[in-house]
């Protein structure tokens, strides 16, 4: 899984408590991104890092926090955790575009299965 | 808003049969289209990616046709065969990759013998 490992691997909670999902990558890239998956939705991006300390949501960030204090890890936050959001999360990195004829693929981990009761 | 839409949602295929997997994309802005390969309790990996500049890519048993003007792409599967059977998905970037990617609903593909 491209040096990418996700903490924890399965997690069940209840209702209203926090919840926190780490990543964490020995690859070095600047670019890392949490998606959640669904039966019927594929994958849905929560929020990504384009770099230390820099952040931005995706397009069902609600509920959710990130943070990013060093390049390999990238923490989830979910403040008050809801059964909507149970779900497999997926972390992803990626990192800068190389030169030439080429595209920016992302790697995937190996997910974390989040229930919430 | 459902900016790539995937059909269809699971695919049951004989084995050495042709699977077709379909993908219609809305923003024109897109550039780079790859597609995903899942098996139960993996992550997603690349399978097989494409830009709008060539119309066909192939990589083995796995093609990639992309018709720009209908703004469509379709994943063919060759010579299908049991280790094949898993979740597929399309997606679609700008930048080449570089901006975030938006992925389809996912086919699950099943090849029987």
């Amino acid at each position: 899984d491209a040096g990418i490992t996700q903490s924890p691997r399965h997690k069940v909670t209840e209702t209203g408590t926090p919840v926190t999902l780490r990543c964490h990558q020995t690859e070095n890239h600047r670019y890392m991104y949490w998606y959640r998956q669904d039966p019927g939705h594929g994958l849905r991006l929560i929020h990504y890092s384009y770099g230390v300390k820099d952040t931005d949501k995706g397009e069902v960030s609600d509920g959710y926090s990130v943070s990013r204090s060093k390049t390999e890890d990238f923490l989830l936050t979910l403040e008050s955790a809801t059964s909507s959001q149970t779900s497999v999360y997926f972390c992803a990195i990626s990192d800068d575009l190389a030169g030439g004829y080429s595209y920016n693929e992302q790697f995937f981990g190996p997910g974390t299965r989040l229930t919430v009761l | 808003q459902q900016q790539v839409k995937q059909s269809p949602q699971s695919l049951i295929v004989q084995k050495g049969g042709i699977s077709i997997i379909n993908c219609a994309y809305e923003n024109t802005a897109f550039d780079y289209f790859p597609w995903y390969q899942q098996f139960p309790g993996k992550g997603p990996a690349l399978l097989i990616a494409i830009r709008p500049d060539v119309s066909e890519k192939k990589e083995g048993r796995f093609t990639i046709s992309f018709n720009k003007s209908a703004k469509q792409f379709s994943l063919h599967i060759m010579d299908s065969q049991p280790g094949d059977s898993a979740t597929y998905f399309c997606a679609a970037s700008m930048n080449f990759g570089n901006e975030k990617l938006t992925f389809g609903t996912g086919t699950r593909l099943t090849i029987i013998p």
